[in-house]
């Protein structure tokens, strides 16, 4: 499976847009790019996949590039709530997840 | 929603017991697993089962062993605890993956193991 970049924090103010990217420069072209998160002491969160276009549900949208050597996670208003670690993965079809350290998001109020 | 249920958030127990951590899920799905989380170290993969009665190894095994009956409960047991099975311990189910599709693992909120 392929490995994936974060940055390791980010703060956003609350109401604005949470932009979160990843990199993922050596995806395979049968490899989903899938995104949690995870609140203190809680388990992870799926959010949303993807394999090529851009996908939207009513927690986030998820952004890749064409060729697909990135994405960025939108939430479009956070909220004091959405303070967690945010984890990009990618994979296909494997059993086996593999989280790295992920993103620290801090909302700010 | 999907629900994965684990059955204690936190548990303690002592060196040598037998300890039994269990799981439940309401969507019917096929695939299980069990993992476990440590600082520094990521999410690893103990166990999984893709059917009622199967199962196969993770990426470190060693320690524990399995049980899954049913398609809706799927348990990990400590056969002789030890310290250094002191962790956190996440249950996943997911939909099994088609050729086409690939389907997300939902996830428990966790127990939280200590070995004294």
């Amino acid at each position: 499976d392929a490995k994936t970049t974060q940055p390791t924090s980010m703060d956003c103010a609350e109401g604005r847009a949470a932009n979160l990217p990843c990199n993922h420069s050596t995806i395979s072209g049968n490899e989903y790019v899938y995104w949690y998160r995870q609140i203190h002491s809680q388990g992870p969160q799926y959010i949303i996949h993807g394999l090529k276009n851009n996908e939207t549900n009513e927690m986030a949208s998820l952004i890749i590039t064409e060729d697909r050597k990135s994405s960025t996670l939108i939430l479009p208003h956070a909220t004091l709530r959405d303070t967690a670690v945010y984890y990009c993965i990618v994979i296909a079809g494997t059993y086996k997840y593999i989280f790295g350290t992920g993103t620290r998001l801090k909302v700010l109020a | 929603d999907v629900k994965v249920t684990q059955s204690s958030r936190y548990l303690v127990k002592r060196t040598g017991e037998k300890v039994f951590l269990e799981c439940v899920q309401d969507m019917d799905h096929e695939n299980m697993f069990w993992y476990r989380q440590d600082p520094g170290l990521g999410l690893r993969l103990i166990y999984f089962s893709y059917d009622v009665k199967m199962k196969e190894k993770g990426d470190i095994p060693e320690g524990y062993s399995v049980s899954r009956e049913k398609k809706e409960r799927f348990s990990l047991i400590l056969e002789s605890a030890s310290t250094n099975q002191t962790s956190m311990y996440l249950c996943a189910s997911s939909l099994r993956v088609g050729a086409d599709s690939n389907q997300p693992q939902h996830f428990g909120d966790g127990t939280r193991l200590s070995i004294l």
